[in-house]
């Protein structure tokens, strides 16, 4: 079982609707949560960082962690056609003042049609 | 822009060679990460280094290796390169060495014929 899951997609929806991606972990140390928008052939720019457990908001972007369930979710609203994009998800543990890097979900493909 | 900035932004070599690219992190980002990005294998992290020193080793290959220098810089060195390692390669950096809020640069495809 790979420790992070996230449907490749392609998601397709219409301009204007809420769009919801998720990503699935398994290992239960992970405490820190981001979502990356990346466009083709570009770097990854990041999204919206979470630390623990719950919601966080940042103008049509709303991402949710529940560690309970091991899910993490980010809401896109009033979605438009420059959202479309790859969306990573990715995680990181902390490991008492050690260090490492995100693992990250292979990404989900985002359209969003005119 | 992310701050970040990796060069070259491409490079064609073959096989049995050896490359370096280069990465210049956000001013006072302590922390650089390389990660690997292929279709397959989605993202990976390969190394960190935190203010001149390696702190974290991912999936990185022993014919892969990188170093940070006292400017803050960090260059990473692949070689007897296979068809396999065609990809993308980031450079992140961030102020903390926790590995969140991570930014990334832009990247360098590199082409191995």
């Amino acid at each position: 079982q790979k420790e992070v899951e996230q449907d490749p997609g392609p998601l397709s929806v219409p301009e204007g609707a809420i769009v919801s991606l998720n990503c699935t972990y398994s290992n239960s140390a992970f405490q820190y949560f981001m979502w990356y928008r990346q466009y083709s052939r570009k770097g990854p720019e990041l999204l919206m960082y979470t630390y623990s457990s719950g919601n966080k908001e940042d103008g049509r972007f709303t991402a949710q962690v529940d560690k309970s369930s091991k899910y993490i979710s980010l809401f896109i609203r009033d979605s438009q056609p420059s959202d479309s994009a790859t969306y990573l998800c990715a995680m990181s543990e902390y490991s008492g003042g050690g260090a490492d890097g995100l693992t990250f979900g292979k990404g989900t493909h985002l359209i969003i049609q005119p | 822009d992310s701050g970040v900035t990796q060069t070259p932004k491409h490079l064609i070599t073959a096989t049995g060679q050896r490359v370096t690219l280069r990465c210049s992190p956000r001013s006072g980002d302590l922390s650089v990460y390389w990660y690997q990005q292929s279709l397959d294998q989605g993202l990976q992290f390969l190394i960190q280094y935190y203010n001149g020193e390696e702190r974290a080793k991912g999936n990185i290959l022993e014919r892969f290796s990188a170093q940070q220098f006292p400017d803050l810089h960090s260059e990473l060195n692949l070689s007897s390169l296979e068809l396999g390692d065609s990809a993308l390669y980031f450079c992140a950096s961030s102020v903390a060495p926790s590995g969140s809020e991570a930014f990334f640069g832009q990247g360098t495809r590199l082409t191995v014929v």
